[in-house]
This record gives C-alpha cells, structure tokens and sequence, in this order.
C-alpha cells in the first residue's frame, strides 16, 4: 500500500473554502486515490474518488497532481457538518481500504 | 436501504469473557469487512471475506480472534478469552461487487469495553 502523508489537524471558518492535502510519492500506477471522512462517533463514509483526472461530487472536489504523488481535497464551503477526520487512501480497486491517521478538520462559526 | 447492521452497539465485559460481534452486510454487496479502531492504533483492518471466503485476515491480532460468515447476510467476530486491551470500535463494513473503486459502506460500530 503507498505510504500517505497528511497534516494533521486543519482549521477552517464556516463558509470558507478547505484544501486539505494529501502526499502519496509511492502511489503505483494502478491505485486509485480515495477519500473518506469520519464524523464523530460514526464509521468512516465515503467523499469521492479519482484516478488521474480531477473529480466533483456534491460533497467535494478533488484536484489529483500531474504526476500523481499527491492530491487535494476541497471542500468548497466548509459547514460544521464538516468537521471530521479525513483519510486519503491511495488503493487498488477490489482490495480493503487501509486507513492512516488522517486529518482532522475542524470548522468554526 | 438500512445500511450496515451491527449489533450490539455496546458491550461492556469483564476479562475473559467470550463477545461476539455480529454484522449484517448491505444486502447484495459481496465483501465483508472488519476493522477495529483505538486512539493508540488508529482504524485497523482485521480481517475481510469475498462472496463469504475470507481473502486477508492478516490484520486479526492473535488467536484469541475468530471471524466467520456462513453466508452472504451475516458476519461475526469472537474474541474469547477477551482482554481489557481489546477495548475498542469494531466496525463492520460491506462493498458491492465489480466497479472500478472501492466505495465501502461502513455501520456504526459496536463499542466494546472489557473490565
């Protein structure tokens, strides 16, 4: 599994754009690049995804780097919904998510 | 769709005591999964099964650990005799089959706590 590397905590306004950060230099070609986020007192739930290209959903964007070895999460009005921890998982499709320490995201108002 | 069912929610022990764990996967999703989460270790995988069969269990602690899944609806993890550092979450999780990503559906956690 490619080693992650994320702050470990970030702070943001309510209404505020987030770019939370990921590095993953040893990410192989094939691995997808997935982010899941950790609400308190819940299990993991799942944001987005990407491979190469860059992503939108309804909850987030994510921005992947030319040569992949990292990427950004957006988060484009931080809500104080939003405040969780945030894992980047780089893996291969068909294999268990392996989670790191993440990033807690904390939102004030 | 109700999502992943755990149950208990809560469980509270006392050392060498048997606790089963007991998950029901989103119906039709064809991978299992269990993870144990503390503020030491973080969320750690355990062990995960493919159409009931279980594929890694690379991550179950010791053999004090057991998990089954004797069909596609219903998964238990043993931990016997249990141990007060086996206090933690337990997460289950269920993934459809086929998709090119790994979109995994988590429940809500059986919080467990050994005396």
């Amino acid at each position: 599994d490619a080693k992650t590397t994320q702050p470990n905590s970030m702070e943001s306004n309510e209404e505020e754009p987030v770019h939370l950060p990921c590095n993953h230099s040893t990410i192989s070609g094939t691995d997808y690049i997935h982010w899941y986020r950790q609400l308190p007192s819940q299990g993991p739930e799942y944001v987005i995804h990407g491979l190469t290209s860059n992503v939108n959903n309804r909850m987030a964007s994510l921005a992947i780097a030319e040569d992949r070895k990292s990427s950004t999460l957006i988060l484009h009005r931080a809500t104080l919904r939003d405040a969780a921890v945030y894992y980047c998982i780089p893996n291969q499709a068909g294999t268990a998510l392996i989670f790191g320490k993440g990033t807690t995201l904390s939102v004030s108002s | 769709d109700a999502g992943v069912i755990q149950s208990p929610r809560h469980e509270v022990t006392e050392m060498g005591q048997e606790v089963t764990l007991r998950c029901k996967p989103i119906s039709g999703h064809n991978s299992l999964f269990w993870y144990r989460q503390t503020m030491m270790r973080g969320l750690e995988l355990l062990i995960y099964f493919n159409n009931n069969v279980p594929i890694d269990d690379s991550g179950m602690p010791e053999d004090r650990f057991s998990a089954k899944m004797p069909n596609a609806s219903f998964s238990t993890l043993k931990i016997q005799p249990s141990e007060p550092r086996d206090s933690a979450v337990y997460f289950c999780a269920s993934r459809p089959s086929g998709g090119s990503y790994n979109e995994q559906f988590f429940g809500p956690g059986t919080r467990l706590t050994v005396l």
